[in-house]
């Protein structure tokens, strides 16, 4: 059964036009993260939320946003996607007690 | 500051095994991972390891870990054709290195 479900699995947005990934677990874990893979990298970390605090990297882009409206659900919002935001988006859950994550499949970000 | 470096690529023969190496900057870290990434697929945890332990081993996985040179690496016995993919080390969750691309030969 999936446990962190990641929509859709692929998006195509127009340069310039907002987006937004969706997240979302069944694991009632604490913690939700968003990360960003471009091709051939490690993923990086963008931000994460401890419950509802949220937590941002300090060299997360502007251009990138999140809510989380409840535990379940977090959604990663790109408010002008550029050429250079095309990549892959993974969304991961952790409890803060074992610190062990799982993934989503992560969403595929193609931007025109 | 915080870096996780990896050899870049590997090529071993189906059954023979393979040693991936990874080496972690902070010493505070209390957890050393390692993922497993299929192409255009999400990661998959493989396993963990506390950093007051030395080794973990896993069925076909084991994990040493050197505290004192910070030097992380896991050990696929009788690698498989279904283990070529990319391989993460990974301290504290969030810092990733660039990942070892394992390739197996039949």
């Amino acid at each position: 059964d999936a446990m962190v479900i990641q929509n859709p699995r692929y998006q195509v947005t127009q340069f310039g036009k907002p987006v937004t990934l969706s997240c979302s677990q069944t694991l009632n874990h604490n913690v939700m993260y968003w990360y960003q893979q471009k091709s051939s990298q490690a993923p990086k970390l963008l931000f994460h939320y401890y419950d509802k605090d949220f937590n941002n990297e300090a060299d997360t882009p502007d251009n990138f946003q999140s809510r989380r409206p409840n535990t379940s659900f977090c959604f990663l919002d790109i408010r002008s996607p550029g050429l250079g935001d095309a990549a892959m988006y993974l969304c991961a859950t952790s409890t803060g007690g074992t610190d062990t994550q799982y993934f989503g499949p992560g969403t595929r970000l193609t931007v025109l | 500051g915080e870096d996780v470096e990896q050899s870049l690529f590997l090529s071993v023969r189906e059954g023979d095994s393979s040693v991936i190496n990874c080496t972690y900057t902070d010493s505070s870290s209390t957890y050393l991972y390692w993922y497993k990434q299929e192409p255009g697929a999400g990661l998959q945890l493989l396993t963990y390891i506390f950093s007051n332990m030395d080794m973990k081993q896993d069925q076909r996985l084991t994990v040493l870990l050197n505290k004192k040179d910070k030097h992380l690496s896991l050990r696929i016995a009788d690698t498989q054709t279904g283990d070529s993919a990319i391989y993460f080390c990974a301290e504290n969750k969030v810092i990733f290195g660039p990942g070892t691309s394992l390739s197996v030969i039949p």
